[in-house]
């Protein structure tokens, strides 16, 4: 079976200050892995995905991210925040169609 | 170029009422999924479909919810007499493709509230 967990519930963060937000998962085989974004009131936006490969992932809105089988995680990061960031974060995991997401982590930006 | 269209973007129904939730993918989108989010929970996979097909259901409650995606139409996911509990927020999503090679694009949601 497969799962996701996000250890952080909420985060804040200051305007400029790096961000980084966890996720492990739990998955049989090579995972597929994602970050979604959702701003309030809108649907899941992709940030980036892994498939194979390069284990650092580029994704837009300057966030990246790292698998490490070792450790069964694939952390997002940004290295300067911009309020435009504050939203909740959503960990994936995939299997053949199916996504199984994290409970999310909100994160607040504060000036 | 239009995503992934939800209507309605909030629905409010009775207890007992039924409620339809609409989804038209994106253009060149031919697989369509339902998820559900229930308050401060991630999304759960429901139903996977094609047109006029249901290929994975697995995640739909046994009672009351059916999706369809006719041939012509967008995507129907139906509740029938709703309870408190079904009060979430609804996301579809279409692909073009159903592999994990395919990301899904995902609308903006309709939030049921069951009073």
């Amino acid at each position: 079976a497969q799962s996701v967990t996000q250890p952080d519930i909420h985060i804040t963060v200051s305007e400029g200050a790096s961000l980084e937000l966890r996720c492990n998962y739990s998955y049989g085989a090579t995972p597929y892995l994602f970050w979604y974004v959702q701003s309030p009131g809108q649907g899941l936006q992709l940030l980036l995905k892994y498939f194979s490969g390069d284990t650092l992932v580029q994704g837009i809105k300057g966030f990246e991210a790292e698998f490490k089988r070792s450790q069964s995680s694939f952390n997002l990061r940004k290295p300067s925040v911009h309020w435009s960031d504050a939203a909740e974060y959503f960990c994936a995991v995939g299997a053949d169609y199916k996504l199984s997401f994290g409970a999310g982590t909100t994160v607040t930006v504060r000036a | 170029n239009a995503g992934v269209m939800q209507n309605p973007r909030h629905l409010v129904r009775r207890r007992g009422q039924e409620a339809r939730l609409r989804c038209s993918p994106m253009k060149g989108h031919s697989h369509v999924y339902w998820y559900r989010q229930l308050p401060e929970e991630g999304l759960k996979f429901m139903v996977y479909l094609q047109k006029e097909n249901i290929i994975d259901e697995s995640g739909m409650p046994k009672e009351r919810f059916s999706a369809e995606f006719p041939k012509e139409g967008p995507s129907i996911l139906r509740i029938q007499q709703v309870v408190r509990g079904d009060s979430a927020a609804y996301f579809c999503a279409s692909s073009p493709e159903g592999t994990d090679n395919s990301p899904l694009h995902f609308g903006n949601g309709t939030r049921l509230t069951v009073t």
